[in-house]
């Protein structure tokens, strides 16, 4: 079955320090992989997309995501957190043409 | 960037009326629409598609008499809830994405809605 996890419900980080959200997918070929932020009370906004070519992409407010086919994942990265990257992270992916298939979200909460 | 407006963002209402929530494309020609529900501490649940000029395409166990979804023009898409109750209350958040399968999805920024 086509499904994406994201292993971790909720992390906390320093601001500054380093970030990585972790993301894994079941397809049975290279979907399209996205990553989405929500603010509480907001709608998603993308933060960085994979289609094909250099599987370092770069994102938004200094994300990144590296896809590896090998290991199924595509985990999202930022080399030191603000506060204001407090909020609910999705991992999705679809095919083209069909509808965003999302994780659970992981929640980050960034502290002083 | 694609912009996605969703209206209204919050809506109070009796139990037993209608609602109707509308997602437009203001910068984009959105071939196809797509309507999420989210449970509070939740992921998104897809409700429907649905693609311009066509009927919606409802997800198992999703009521299509409950949740009317119009999609009439390349820019524009309701979601009505008929007869609302108090358990339809949640937030519903709609996306829209252009024809080319190169493009993401962009959402709304949903619409909260309370049935007392």
């Amino acid at each position: 079955a086509q499904s994406v996890t994201q292993p971790d419900i909720h992390i906390t980080v320093s601001e500054g320090a380093s970030l990585e959200l972790r993301c894994n997918y079941s397809y049975g070929a290279t979907p399209y992989l996205f990553w989405y932020v929500q603010s509480p009370g907001q709608g998603l906004q993308l933060l960085l997309k994979y289609f094909s070519g250099d599987t370092l992409v770069q994102g938004i407010k200094g994300f990144e995501a590296e896809f590896k086919r090998s290991q199924s994942s595509f985990n999202l990265r930022k080399p030191s957190v603000h506060w204001s990257d407090a909020a609910e992270y999705f991992c999705a992916f679809n095919s083209g043409n069909t509808p965003l298939v999302f994780g659970k979200g992981t929640r980050l909460s960034v502290i002083a | 960037g694609a912009v996605v407006s969703q209206h209204p963002s919050w809506v109070i209402c009796k139990s037993g009326t209608s609602v109707k929530i509308e997602c437009r494309s203001l910068d984009f020609q959105a071939t196809t629409m797509f309507w999420y529900r989210q449970f509070p501490k939740q992921s998104l649940m897809l409700m429907a598609t649905s693609n311009e000029g066509s009927k919606a395409t409802y997800e198992q166990g999703v009521e299509k008499d409950k949740f009317l979804i119009n999609h009439a023009s390349l820019t524009l898409s309701t979601l009505t809830v008929t007869s609302a109750h108090p358990e339809d209350s949640s937030f519903y958040i709609c996306s829209a994405r252009a024809w080319d399968r190169n493009q993401p999805q962009h959402f709304g920024d949903g619409t909260r809605l309370s049935i007392l």
